[in-house]
């Protein structure tokens, strides 16, 4: 079955420690994406990618970084910079052209030890 | 970016009954717009897109686009306890982007 998978689904960072979120898909699609969602809160893009080796920062970059070497993946870090990083992780990926839809993987739920 | 509003508190609704959602929006250009479901720790599901050549029903849910008041709504006929979700309007913007709206929220009382 075609989708995206995020790893892990939970994940706990220490002080000081950066973490690698991960994001595969295996729809083919060009473009992905990097949201944020704090609860009782909608999305925030974090950064985007129409190609690979291309990235684009989103809304609330700061504190985060990605690479896109290979279009089925498009991992996320979030630096010991992001002072506030509690909050569930959504990837997601689209075809590329305007009005396409995005579709979401299943979310990492990043906590704060 | 463009502006997408989904400003209505939570929604209760009688099983059976019917639900309904508005979503505005500030670009008169936009020419497609989404519905995500989200249930309560999940991610977004797609579950309903309409581009701008009319309205759109797909079993249960009917989704109606007002160019005028520049406004997407959607109905959910015969409420199920299993529509108790957040339901989240999108537009397109930009290059492959898209605005979320803060999301309704639904609950389907049995």
């Amino acid at each position: 079955d075609g989708g995206i998978t995020q790893s892990p689904k939970y994940l706990f960072r220490k002080e000081g420690q950066n973490v690698t979120l991960s994001c595969e898909q295996n729809l083919n699609h060009d473009a992905m994406y990097w949201y944020r969602q704090d609860p009782g809160q909608g999305l925030r893009l974090i950064y985007y990618s129409q190609i690979v080796n291309d990235f684009q920062k989103g809304d609330i970059a700061e504190g985060y970084s990605v690479s896109r070497e290979k279009k089925e993946s498009f991992p996320l870090t979030v630096t010991s910079a992001q002072k506030n990083p509690t909050a569930f992780y959504l990837c997601a990926s689209s075809r590329q052209g305007l009005g396409q839809p995005q579709h979401f993987g299943d979310g990492t739920r990043l906590s704060i030890l | 970016q463009k502006e997408v509003e989904q400003n209505s508190g939570p929604l209760s609704v009688p099983e059976g009954a019917i639900a309904s959602l508005n979503c505005t929006y500030s670009d008169r250009g936009s020419q497609s717009f989404f519905w995500y479901r989200q249930y309560s720790g999940k991610s977004p599901e797609l579950i309903m897109f309409i581009y701008s050549n009319g309205d759109k029903e797909d079993g249960r849910f009917t989704a109606q686009l007002n160019k005028a008041s520049q406004y997407v709504s959607l109905l959910i006929r015969d409420s199920q306890p299993s529509d108790s979700a957040t339901y989240l309007c999108a537009v397109p913007y930009g290059n492959n982007r898209l605005a979320f709206g803060k999301g309704n929220q639904v609950v389907v009382i049995p």
